[in-house]
Formats: structure tokens, sequence, C-alpha cells
């Protein structure tokens, strides 16, 4: 199984700062037919669904703010907030759907300063 | 509009059994595999099976603690996804999701199941 690891576990951040979450995988995510990294950032606030906002590890899903933004390749990902807001408090999960089991890292949770 | 809604979750007792729906419309069901993923309360995210389409076999994947216990199926006439829940355990208690593989899809609401005496 590929495991998923995040870090950090929590982050507070000031109104306005950069947010940066890790996700790393223990084995690469990167499809080599293809060239797409199998990686998914997911958001989730208290008593709502996960919402997609980065997927193939950095495009942006629709609707979602230019503040996010997603990156890295292989085994190492990122997930940045350009300058936070207080409606992005909430928990952060990046998911690799590179083969099954399709696995989460444990969440950041990320909150205002 | 790609709407996913889930049902059939409630309380069980431990041993008992409950089915999930998902219906899912706004998309072409039949090509897409789907994933169900469940979150315990106060706790992340954990994938729990899936089951390719048709075209792709059909077949169907699970998580080691559900194999053996949860059967995931699909009706491609009804755009619905099932996940039949056997041997239920009080771990198993949590929010039920499904998606599908397309990433950019949304999730539905969830269906809560309590697995409690």
């Amino acid at each position: 199984d590929i495991v998923m690891t995040q870090s950090p576990d929590s982050l507070a951040v000031s109104l306005g700062e950069r947010a940066t979450i890790n996700c790393k995988s223990s084995q690469s995510v990167l499809y080599s037919s293809n060239n797409k990294n199998y990686l998914t950032w997911y958001q989730q606030k208290p008593g709502q669904p996960p919402r997609v906002l980065i997927y193939w590890a950095s495009t942006r899903a629709s609707g979602v703010p230019e503040r996010f933004s997603g990156g890295g390749s292989g085994t190492d990902f990122t997930l940045t907030i350009s300058s936070l807001q207080a409606e992005d408090v909430a928990v952060y999960y990046c998911q690799q759907y590179y083969g099954a089991p399709l696995t989460f890292g444990g969440g950041t949770n990320v909150e205002i300063k | 509009e790609v709407q996913l809604v889930e049902s059939g979750g409630g309380l069980v007792q431990p041993g008992g059994s409950l089915r999930l729906s998902c219906a899912v419309s706004g998309l072409t069901f039949s090509n897409r595999w789907m994933s169900w993923v469940r979150q315990a309360p106060g706790k992340g995210l954990e994938w729990v099976g899936r089951i390719k389409s048709k075209t792709d076999g059909e077949t169907a994947d699970y998580i080691a603690p559900v194999k053996g216990r949860f059967t995931v199926s699909r009706d491609d006439s009804k755009t619905t996804v099932y996940l039949q829940m056997n041997s239920l355990k009080t771990e198993d208690t949590g929010v039920y999701y499904c998606t599908t593989n397309s990433p950019d899809d949304p999730w539905g609401q969830g269906t809560m199941v309590t697995v409690s005496a």
C-alpha cells in the first residue's frame, strides 16, 4: 500500500500570510505513460464533505480561488495558500489515486493565528 | 450538474447488516469507477473500496479491514452504486461517501452509519 504522510498536523497562519502543507508518498505516484501525478488535494470544513481543490497534483479544480496552488512530482508534493483568508480555515487532505487501495494523508488542520 | 446522493445509513447493532446506495446524475455513469470513502467521527478519510466500470471488468477492490464483509456493486441502468455491509463492527461507524474516479467530480453529502449496541 502507498502510505501518504502529511506535515504538519496543524498550522496557524496570520490572515494574508502564506500557508504551505506537505505531502509525501511512500512510492512514486507519477505515471510514466502520461507523465501525470495521481495526487489530489481536498479541503474539508466542519460538517461538510471534502471539496476537491487540486488534482493531477497541480491542476486547480473549477471554482477554486487562484490563491490555492499545488506543486511537486513523484513522491513529494505541496499545497500552498498564497494569502490565507478566514474562509480557508479547514482540514486539508492529500490522496493518491495511482493504485488501490487509494490512500489519504492524515490531514492538516489550518487555523488563523 | 454532477450530483452524488448517498442514502441507507442508520443505527445497527454489531453483527448486523446495512446496504448503502449512491445515486449519481450529471455524468456518464457507466464509464466511471466508483469508490466508497468513510470518515469516523473526528477522524480522517479512509478509502473503503471501489468497483471498476463494466468495460474494465467490473471488478472490485477493498481495504483489508472490510474484505469479506463489504461488497461494492453497481447498476448502470439506475446509475447507482451500492455498498453492502455485513458483520458490522463498532469501528465501521462513520460517514460514508461515494466518489468517482474522475478527480474533479464533487462528492456527495454522505450518509451516517452508527454501529452500536
